[in-house]
């Protein structure tokens, strides 16, 4: 079965400092990977997502990730991070011929002045 | 385009009750998806319907729990007889096209918050 971890459950970080946010998943087929912030009290919009092709994937926001097969990873980052960055951020994969997305346990990002 | 809709955003209601959420995709997409979400944790996976079938159910949903997209469009997550471990947040999300349905690509709803007191 498909699983995503998410190491660190909370990352505190200061205002323009760079920030990476940690994805593992486990798979030994073709995998599509994704990542998701939630706002407090909002729904989950989709940040980026690697589906094939070039390794490194640029999202909204600044954010972007680097897929890495041989260590099976997916970790996010951001060279200089603002305070409106702070929510929860989920890694999800998808596993092709799958029916649904497994999400990791999320890593809470702090922005602090 | 409104994005996918929920309702109501969020529920209070006291032990044993029943409660409905309701779910509108976006129009044109034909798969749809129920999550829970608790606190301190990932969205879990509770079931999806492709148009009006209810193709896969989560081990998670109880028979108190139940689901239902009568005309392939809007979905209802009922739950009877709450319990307080039934408060979380619950999401909705809708996909389309031979693509997104492959690559699994999601688009979530602001969620409905029930508390059971």
């Amino acid at each position: 079965a498909q699983s995503v971890t998410q190491l660190d459950s909370q990352v505190p970080v200061f205002e323009e400092a760079p920030v990476e946010l940690r994805c593992n998943y486990s798979s030994s087929v073709s995998v599509y990977l994704f990542w998701y912030v939630q706002y407090p009290n909002q729904g989950l919009q989709l940040l980026l997502k690697y589906l094939s092709g070039s390794t490194l994937v640029k999202g909204i926001n600044g954010f972007e990730a680097e897929f890495n097969k041989s260590q099976t990873s997916f970790h996010l980052r951001k060279p200089s991070v603002h305070i409106s960055d702070t929510a929860e951020y989920f890694c999800a994969a998808f596993t092709g011929g799958g029916n649904k997305l497994t999400f990791g346990t999320g890593t809470q990002l702090k922005v602090e002045l | 385009d409104t994005g996918v809709s929920q309702n109501p955003r969020h529920k209070i209601t006291k032990r044993g009750q029943n409660v409905t959420f309701r779910c509108d995709p976006i129009s044109e997409h034909n798969r749809l998806y129920w999550y829970r979400q608790t606190l301190g944790q990932g969205p879990e996976f509770l079931t999806y319907f492709q148009n009006e079938a209810q193709l896969e159910k989560s081990r998670l949903l109880s028979d108190r729990f139940s689901a239902e997209r009568p005309k392939g469009s809007f979905s209802t997550l009922e739950i009877q007889r709450t319990e307080q471990g039934d408060s979380a947040m619950y999401l909705c999300a809708s996909s389309s096209g031979v693509a997104a349905s492959r690559t699994g690509e999601l688009f979530f709803g602001e969620g409905s918050r029930l508390t059971v007191l």
